[in-house]
């Protein structure tokens, strides 16, 4: 399963769009990209999913190049409630698939 | 919120000990996976479980187990219990072919003294 590279940290504050950029440059034909969200002591939440070009749905937007070597997650106008772990993974569509998680991009958004 | 649901929330064992953690899965789901999450990391992928079978194994020795059960509710065993087993145990549970999009419980926080 491809691996892949995030920021370990970001600072932004209320009512800003958030960008966290995944790198992933040896996805495979067959991948899908899929970002969860995590509060302290909860697990993972799946926040979306895309295999190219720009999702989109009520939470975030998930915008990837045509090389799909990377993605980026965009959270509109976040609040102190956005404060999380953000996690980017890849794996093949279908099938038996286990999730790798790396480290995850720490989030904090302040007042 | 997600209808996985893990018992229990918090437990505390002794070194060498086992243990016992349940899992009951969203309504609809046939393949549970369990992940280990230590503190500050990412959570690690332990075994996953389709049809009472298990389905694909992460780099976890064989005293973790596991079960599936035909309600697809899941149960994971440590035996031995070291102190490094102290950690956040997740259960996820899934459509089997979708995986990418895994539905987590709340974890059970383990802490071995």
């Amino acid at each position: 399963l491809a691996k892949t590279t995030q920021p370990i940290s970001m600072d932004s504050y209320e009512g800003q769009e958030v960008n966290i950029t995944c790198s992933h440059n040896n996805i495979a034909t067959n991948d899908y990209i899929t970002w969860y969200q995590q509060f302290p002591s909860q697990g993972p939440r799946f926040i979306i999913q895309g295999y190219k070009t720009k999702v989109t749905n009520e939470v975030a937007s998930l915008f990837i190049p045509a090389d799909r070597k990377s993605s980026t997650l965009s959270l509109p106008r976040v609040s102190l409630s956005d404060t999380a772990v953000y996690y980017c993974l890849v794996g093949g569509g279908g099938g038996y698939n286990k999730l790798i998680f790396g480290a995850g991009t720490r989030l904090a958004v302040h007042p | 919120e997600t209808g996985v649901t893990q018992s229990p929330t918090h437990l505390i064992k002794t070194r060498g000990q086992q243990v016992t953690l349940r899992c009951s899965s969203q309504s609809g789901h046939n393949t549970v996976s369990w992940y280990q999450q230590a503190l500050g990391q990412g959570p690690q992928f332990i075994f996953q479980y389709y049809r009472e079978e298990e389905n694909g194994r992460g780099n976890f020795p064989p005293r973790f187990s596991g079960l599936q059960f035909p309600n697809y509710s899941s149960e994971l065993n440590v035996n031995a219990l070291e102190l490094d087993d102290s950690a956040l145990y997740l259960c996820a549970s899934s459509l089997y072919g979708d995986q990418e999009t895994q539905y987590f419980g709340p974890g059970t926080r383990l802490l071995v003294l």
